[in-house]
């Protein structure tokens, strides 16, 4: 299995600004995705963090709004960039090793003002 | 059209007895995998079981077991002795594809189904 771990667990921003969630997992692995979860719904996956190279997009999802890192095969960063109160969500980074695992970091509550 | 289909907003089961909730999927893909995850109030996700298309057998873990019906695309989490610690939102979700395609390993999910275990 892998350990997920996101920074910060939640935060509360004003509208306009931009955070940024780092999640860590405690081995290397192949595949890191970054999902939203909207309030009361379910998840929604908004891109593939590829190692090397730049993220691939859900439809719906842009980089200039969801920037994204993938320096390593341990370590990845989303940022919510320009915030409106429709961004408040819950977003959860996820990663395995395998094809019959995927195992999620415990998630980052934002609330946007 | 929907490709994860959870048609239980909410069930509800008394403690000790045994739950089954819905998942049905619909793919054209020959290799895919059903993945079962609880999120508690708390927010985590947690995994549960997972099923693979290619599998003879239903997936077991614990009191989790995974009644798969290929024909009929149906992959229903079955919950034997609830408990209270139970009590949770239940996602099914599936992963398309074979390994080394390009969007290989993301997960659809279905919309939900919260369980209530009643002492």
């Amino acid at each position: 299995s892998a350990v997920i771990s996101q920074k910060p667990s939640r935060d509360i921003c004003q509208r306009g600004t931009s955070l940024t969630i780092q999640c860590q997992v405690d081995s290397q692995v192949t595949m890191m995705f970054w999902y939203r979860q909207q309030p009361g719904q379910s998840l929604t996956l908004i891109a593939t963090a590829n190692q090397g190279s730049e993220a691939t997009y859900e439809s719906g999802f842009v980089i200039d709004k969801f920037p994204i890192s993938r320096p390593n095969l341990t370590f990845s960063t989303l940022t919510v960039s320009n915030m409106s109160p429709e961004d408040s969500s819950i977003y959860l980074c996820s990663a395995g090793h395998a094809y019959n695992e995927q195992f999620f970091g415990p998630g980052t509550r934002l609330t946007v003002l | 059209a929907q490709k994860i289909t959870q048609t239980q907003p909410g069930m509800f089961v008394q403690e000790k007895e045994a739950v089954t909730l819905d998942c049905t999927y619909d793919t054209s893909d020959p290799s895919y995998g059903l993945f079962w995850y609880k999120q508690p109030s708390s927010g985590e996700m947690i995994f549960l079981i997972y099923q693979g298309s290619y599998d003879q057998q239903n997936a077991t873990e614990g009191r989790y077991s995974l009644n798969f019906q290929k024909a009929r695309k149906s992959a229903n989490l079955v919950i034997s002795a609830s408990q209270l610690g139970d009590s949770a939102m239940y996602f099914c979700a599936m992963r398309e594809g074979s390994a080394g395609g390009t969007s290989y390993g993301k997960l659809t999910f279905g919309q939900g189904t919260i369980l209530t275990v009643h002492p």
